[in-house]
């Protein structure tokens, strides 16, 4: 059984260009979240999207983060323009139950590490 | 301030060694996650509770809703346990997810 899939699995670019990470969740899963992770902050709860509805954003950094979930099994974040600060391991979850939050686990992919350089 | 706070922020064991790491929170929580990160860094999401103790195969997980204290115990430890292992908490008001900075754990053989 697939897990949740995210790519790419690396990613560099040069600052100022747009970027796109990528997420199919787990077939079934109604939730899905997006983290970042640095050496600095730990991980952060950037967004998360309950039955591909966007339900809290409030942990997306700037406006030049935006996330996505055209349908329940694919969503976006997207970086446009991109930042050397922005560079970090971005994770995406997903996990099962009629809530957000509810008493499923999360699933994690493995990770996009990206660099902005 | 951290809202989540865990202790050690590193630790080394021999095999075989049990192991307790602490996490402690300040802010009225739904569920406290246990989630464990390999060198590699991929994430698994080890236990999520609201009460009592579960239990894993070696891996034992308990929080004290009173004392807003959860452990995480690793019984007869193995060099492949090593690893960080991150506490996270969701807020009652459900809308908010905290992290700890992590354990960071090496077991040596």
């Amino acid at each position: 059984d697939a897990g949740v899939i995210q790519s790419p699995r690396h990613e560099v670019t040069e600052m100022g260009q747009e970027v796109t990470l990528r997420c199919k969740p787990i077939s079934g899963h109604n939730s899905l979240f997006w983290y970042r992770q640095t050496m600095m902050r730990g991980l952060e709860l950037l967004i998360y999207f309950n039955n591909n509805v966007p339900i809290d954003d409030s942990g997306m950094p700037e406006d030049r983060f935006s996330a996505k979930m055209p349908n329940a099994s694919f969503s976006t974040l997207k970086i446009q323009p991109s930042e050397p600060r922005d560079s970090a391991v971005y994770f995406c979850a997903s996990s099962s139950g009629p809530y957000v939050y509810s008493n499923q686990p999360q699933h994690f992919g493995d990770g996009t590490r990206l660099s902005i350089l | 301030k951290n809202e989540v706070e865990q202790s050690p922020q590193n630790l080394t064991a021999q095999e075989g060694e049990f192991i307790t790491i602490n996490c402690s929170y300040s802010v009225g929580i739904s569920a406290l996650h246990w989630l464990q990160q390999h060198p590699g860094g991929g994430i698994v999401s080890l236990f999520m509770l609201s009460s009592g103790k579960k239990k894993h195969g070696r891996l034992i997980a308990t929080i004290n809703i009173q004392e807003k204290h959860s452990s995480l115990h690793i019984t007869a430890s193995h060099p492949r346990d090593s690893a960080v292992y991150i506490c996270a908490v969701t807020l009652n008001t459900g809308n908010q997810f905290y992290f700890g900075t992590g354990t960071s754990l090496t077991v040596i053989p």
